[in-house]
């Protein structure tokens, strides 16, 4: 069974940029999207945009487009977030997920990474 | 873009009662609705699929219901462990957006 392990916490100054890993053990991403998916202190869940691990298409959410960036390695067993000009707003919990299948819910979810921006 | 709105944002009730979410969305999307239950410190954990596909393990207790437009997760006689917030996330399409959320707690 696959899990998806994120990085430990980050802490940024305003304007600077961050940089997420996940990372997949037990199998590789081949097959799956993979989400990310923000949640700020206290508050709900705010889907961030997609990656196909394997061809490496992107879909973002409006809110984010220009300043938020997907990746993945050729292994294709990590992806990576990075988003770049940051604010206080942005103090959130970054998390992973893999979406079961072609238009499906997020199955597997990472553990979390922590970023505040101070 | 499509809007989920969940009612209501908080509920509190009592161990055995049957508690009923709803979630609406602002054009139809089929099934193609999911809910996840998500407990303090933890990420999400997906309970139902496809509208009412209840995913393995989840107890029996929880039930969805809806199609296009309204949608329902029913919790048919509420336990302790239960507590937490719901939400209901859409994934026809892009953007995969998520309901503002259900906090559940016990009277």
């Amino acid at each position: 069974q696959v899990q998806l392990v994120q990085a430990g916490g980050e802490v940024k100054k305003p304007g600077a940029s961050v940089k997420v890993s996940c990372k997949a053990s037990g199998n590789t991403l081949t097959n799956y999207y993979l989400h990310w998916v923000r949640q700020a202190p206290g508050q709900g869940l705010e889907w961030m945009g997609w990656i196909n691990p394997n061809s490496g298409a992107t879909n973002y959410a409006r809110e984010f487009q220009g300043r938020f960036t997907m990746t993945r390695d050729t292994s294709i067993t990590t992806v990576y977030m990075e988003l770049s000009r940051l604010r206080f707003d942005d103090t959130a919990v970054y998390y992973c997920a893999r979406e079961n299948g072609d238009h499906n819910a997020m199955d597997v979810w990472g553990q979390g990474t922590t970023v505040t921006v101070s | 873009d499509i809007q989920m709105t969940q009612s209501p944002s908080s509920l509190s009730t009592s161990v055995g009662d049957r508690v009923t979410i709803t979630c609406r969305a602002s054009q139809g999307i089929s099934n193609s609705l999911a809910w996840y239950q998500q407990k303090p410190g933890k990420p999400p954990k997906v309970l139902i699929c496809g509208a009412s596909t209840l995913q393995s393990g989840v107890p029996s207790r929880f039930s969805g219901s809806g199609s296009g437009t309204d949608f329902t997760l029913t919790i048919s006689s509420l336990q302790p462990e239960d507590v937490a917030t719901y939400y209901c996330q859409k994934y026809d399409r892009a953007p995969y957006s998520f309901g503002q959320g259900t906090k559940l707690e016990i009277k």
